[in-house]
């Protein structure tokens, strides 16, 4: 069966240091990954995708930045955190293929709180 | 471009009382919609999914949603409440094409008075 593991589960960072989240997934292989950032009273939104290693898709400008270095695992990171970046991280993967029909498989989250 | 709009940022019932939480999207193509679930300090989970087959679909924990087209609408709903279902529920949308890309709503708090 797949899993998704992410960690940190909680972090508290000072603004201006630097940041890493990492996300790895089981059981499947070529899977679509994705970072989810949700922050406080707003609604999800998407920050990077990946379709396959070293290839990432930004979203939205932003402090941070992406990196797939293999094939289940997708890194979240930043050199210089900023107040704006804390919020409730999720990393996602997804198969392309009918049976799955798009569904998004999450993980528990990381949520980060910069100081 | 692709957008979910959920009405009510917060929602509160009493327990055995019916839930209905709104969600209106607005998309170019035939779209996928889901609701997805957030407890506190958790992950997200998928509630249901519509994906072009019955307009009424039924999830998990009692939920369900019916797609309208002609009202553009994907509202959830559950005949009665249960103090577990406290929660934040989120609608999103997807593109047929776009594989997992998701665009989700802003989220509604379900709160469950005893």
């Amino acid at each position: 069966s797949q899993t998704i593991h992410q960690w940190p589960a909680t972090l508290v960072q000072p603004v201006g240091s630097p940041l890493s989240l990492e996300c790895t997934v089981e059981g499947t292989s070529n899977p679509n990954l994705y970072w989810y950032r949700q922050a406080a009273g707003r609604g999800l939104q998407l920050l990077f995708y990946s379709v396959g290693i070293g290839q990432i898709s930004s979203e939205v400008p932003q402090n941070l930045s992406a990196s797939r270095p293999q094939d289940r695992q997708f890194i979240l990171s930043s050199k210089k955190l900023l107040l704006s970046d804390s919020g409730f991280y999720l990393c996602a993967w997804s198969v392309d293929s009918p049976a799955t029909n798009e569904k998004l498989f999450f993980g528990s989250g990381t949520q980060l709180s910069v100081l | 471009a692709q957008s979910v709009t959920q009405l009510g940022s917060h929602v509160s019932v009493s327990e055995g009382a019916l839930v209905l939480l709104r969600c209106n999207y607005s998309s170019s193509v035939p779209p996928y919609l889901f609701w997805y679930v957030q407890y506190p300090n958790q992950g997200l989970q998928l509630l249901l999914k519509y994906t072009s087959a019955a307009t009424l679909v039924k999830g998990i924990n009692g939920f369900e949603a019916e797609f309208k087209k002609s009202e553009t609408s994907f509202h959830l709903t559950k005949p009665s409440a249960h103090m577990s279902d406290a929660a934040e529920y989120f609608c999103a949308v997807s593109d047929q094409n776009q594989g997992g890309k998701l665009i989700f709503g802003q989220g509604t708090e379900l709160s469950v008075k005893p």
